[in-house]
């Protein structure tokens, strides 16, 4: 199957900072990508939807400003975390969509982000 | 709003014993049910998807799911489960038709016992 892949795998940082995690699609052109998040043992809740030359189209109660997404290329996509704080801590994350038509969703490895 | 459901936090079956992970579904129109499995501090590894013809979708490391309308039911089943299967479980539907995203149930940890 097609390859997605996220850096970093882990990142910690310290209160106040800023994250970003990437997201590519490896051997195939992603037009939508997807970013959820996941709790300890709970299930991934969307974040957000982005899409190759646009805004990100985001779930409610997910706060844009905090949560930056840009979608630049059609093999990249990335999440900033910013002024990052503890409860930002979670496992995050991406899939991107292959052919709209057959709409194959192909997951990342997911970024471990833990907030000092 | 589509929706599934998985009713059970955890699953405990002995290796060699046949396994069930059980999901229900709530969609408007035709469902496009999917399962995956993720194994800790991991991405999501697609197992099998359901998006129309037979009912017994059959899939990777031999998970088969079938698909019942009546039921609104979509459980993952494997004849002899291995301890290697142990791992969690997500149930997920699409949000919408082609290009949207998966909605996913809470995760079925599955626990198998040598």
């Amino acid at each position: 199957g097609a390859v997605v892949s996220q850096h970093p795998s882990w990142v910690i940082c310290k209160s106040g900072t800023s994250v970003k995690i990437e997201c590519r699609s490896l051997d195939f052109q992603a037009t939508t990508m997807f970013w959820y998040r996941q709790f300890p043992k709970q299930s991934l809740m969307l974040m957000a939807t982005s899409n190759e030359g646009s805004k990100a189209t985001y779930e409610q109660g997910v706060e844009k400003d905090k949560f930056l997404i840009n979608h630049a290329s059609l093999t990249l996509s990335t999440l900033t975390v910013t002024s990052a704080h503890p409860e930002d801590s979670s496992f995050y994350i991406c899939s991107a969509l292959q052919g709209r038509s057959t709409g194959e969703l192909f997951f990342g490895e997911g970024s471990r982000l833990t907030v000092l | 709003a589509q929706s599934v459901a998985q009713p059970e936090d955890q699953v405990n079956v002995a290796e060699g014993n046949p396994l069930t992970v059980k999901c229900t579904y709530s969609v408007s129109g035709n469902p496009y049910l999917f399962w995956y499995v993720q194994y800790p501090n991991r991405g999501l590894q697609f197992l099998l998807k359901y998006i129309t013809g037979d009912n017994l979708v059959k899939g990777s490391y031999g998970f088969e799911a079938e698909f019942n309308k009546s039921q609104t039911s979509f459980h993952l089943k494997k004849p002899s489960a291995l301890v290697s299967d142990s791992a969690l479980y997500f149930c997920a539907v699409r949000d919408g038709g082609a290009g949207t995203a998966l909605i996913f149930g809470k995760g079925t940890t599955l626990s198998v016992s040598s």
